[in-house]
């Protein structure tokens, strides 16, 4: 089945343990990205990547990072997570512009 | 710099009536538009995705409209159930590095 695949789902983690979510894709899309939610902000950019070894910065990067070693993972990386970095993730991929997006599932994180 | 706006916020209707929700953003220099579903705390499902060559796409009761001059689309949903009960993101991707959503329309259908 084509999809894009997150872990956790859930994490509850406290103000400074460095944490990974993982995404991974099955569809060898060349552009994968990674999305916060917030109540009342709606859905931000992270960080994108539109090949392997190629990522930039979305429009709320702080606080951050990600990498592309390989076409299919596109792990988020938070170094020292804070309770502002409290929402909801997801990562998503297209083949490219003229095509739509598939989005994981979702990974709730707490920092508390 | 692109802006994507959904009206209304919320709406209830009644079970069985047909409904439009309503999608405007403000360059029509766009790839796509797409339309999603999320259900409380859950992923994004795509429901229709229409090039910018296109006028409209159609899946079921769902019918997605595309007017690239006025900026707007509308998602018109059939025969409406409870199960449509969702909120729905209206996303245009401008270009090769993102898309941008709207805030979205939270859906109660009414048994």
């Amino acid at each position: 089945e084509a999809q894009v695949t997150q872990n956790p789902r859930y994490l509850i983690t406290v103000t400074g343990k460095k944490l990974t979510v993982t995404c991974s894709q099955n569809m060898n899309h060349e552009y994968m990205s990674w999305y916060r939610q917030d109540p009342g902000l709606g859905l931000r950019q992270i960080y994108y990547s539109m090949n392997v070894e190629v990522t930039d910065k979305g429009d709320v990067p702080e606080g951050y990072k990600v990498s592309r070693k390989e076409k299919r993972n596109f792990p988020l990386i938070l170094e020292s997570p804070s309770p502002n970095q409290t929402s909801l993730y997801f990562c998503a991929s297209s083949l490219w512009a003229n095509y739509g997006y598939t989005f994981g599932s979702g990974t709730r994180l707490t920092v508390v | 710099k692109q802006e994507v706006t959904q009206i209304p916020a919320a709406l209830s209707v009644p079970e069985g009536e047909n409904l439009v929700l309503n999608c405007s953003f403000t360059d029509s220099a766009i790839y796509n538009l797409q339309w999603f579903r999320q259900d409380p705390g859950k992923g994004l499902t795509s429901l229709l995705l229409i090039q910018s060559s296109q006028r409209e796409q159609t899946s079921g009761r769902l019918n997605a409209s595309l007017d690239k001059s006025s900026g707007r689309s509308t998602l018109y949903i059939a025969a409406s159930q409870p199960g449509d009960s969702a909120t729905y993101l209206c996303a245009v991707r401008p270009g090769d590095d993102k898309i941008i959503f709207g805030k979205g329309t939270r859906l109660h259908i009414l048994p």
